[in-house]
């Protein structure tokens, strides 16, 4: 149980482009969703949260205008980078949750991006 | 002073013996703890799950909770090299009962 999906695992794009990924929770309900980006040897930064049906909340310094988060439905939320620059080449992760203070979180396999 | 920290390592430990990784957190009213694994270039994975003080197994993994101390760690007994990964504490925060704060990772290295 406690299955995340991602697409795509990989992707490449030229700088100016828009990119989506989607996360996905296969077996359960994930009332609210996570976003995370992770530079090479550095440790998870959390980007912004998303609960089902409601706007995501960002991290401080986290552009809500650049990086559009959509939450549709209990089993998808989508994160959009709008206009890619090469500095947003990271590794992009979700995470999903059933909701309530004892409940982990459990991760996508994540989405390599790389802009040129 | 950082929400949950943890000694970046790397952790040397030979094969067989017990890895002991550790976790301090800042939050005294923090009620979960998590430990997860992270292989290089994966996305973490869920290992143990840990809500009151004292002991919990899992298998060859021991996850410890003193909340006196605000202290959380994970035994890893009859090492393999496999346990080879980055190891990311991860706390609730009282304001959202669903976001954890995750340690910056202590990485193991299991010698053979």
């Amino acid at each position: 149980g406690a299955v995340v999906s991602q697409h795509p695992s990989w992707v490449i794009c030229k700088s100016g482009t828009s990119v989506k990924i989607e996360c996905r929770s296969l077996d359960f309900q994930a009332t609210t969703m996570f976003w995370y980006r992770q530079f090479p040897k550095q440790s998870l930064m959390l980007m912004a949260t998303s609960n089902e049906g409601s706007k995501a909340t960002y991290e401080q310094g986290v552009e809500k205008d650049k990086f559009l988060i959509n939450h549709a439905s209990l089993t998808l939320s989508t994160l959009t980078v709008t206009s890619a620059h090469p500095e947003d080449s990271s590794f992009y992760i979700c995470s999903a949750s059933s909701g309530g203070a004892t409940s982990g979180q459990y991760f996508g396999p994540g989405t390599r991006l790389t802009v040129l | 002073q950082k929400e949950v920290e943890q000694n970046s390592g790397p952790l040397s430990v030979p094969e067989g013996a017990i890895a002991s990784l550790n976790c301090t957190y800042s939050d005294r009213v923090s009620q979960s703890f998590f430990w997860y694994r992270q292989y290089s270039g994966k996305s973490p994975e869920l290992i143990m799950s840990i809500y009151s003080n004292g002991d919990k197994e899992d298998g060859r993994f021991t996850a410890q909770l003193n909340k006196a101390s605000q202290y959380v760690s994970l035994l890893i007994r009859d090492s393999q090299p496999s346990d080879s990964a980055t190891y990311l504490c991860a706390v609730n925060r009282r304001s959202s009962a669903s976001k954890i704060i995750f340690g910056s990772g202590t990485r193991l290295s299991i010698r053979p």
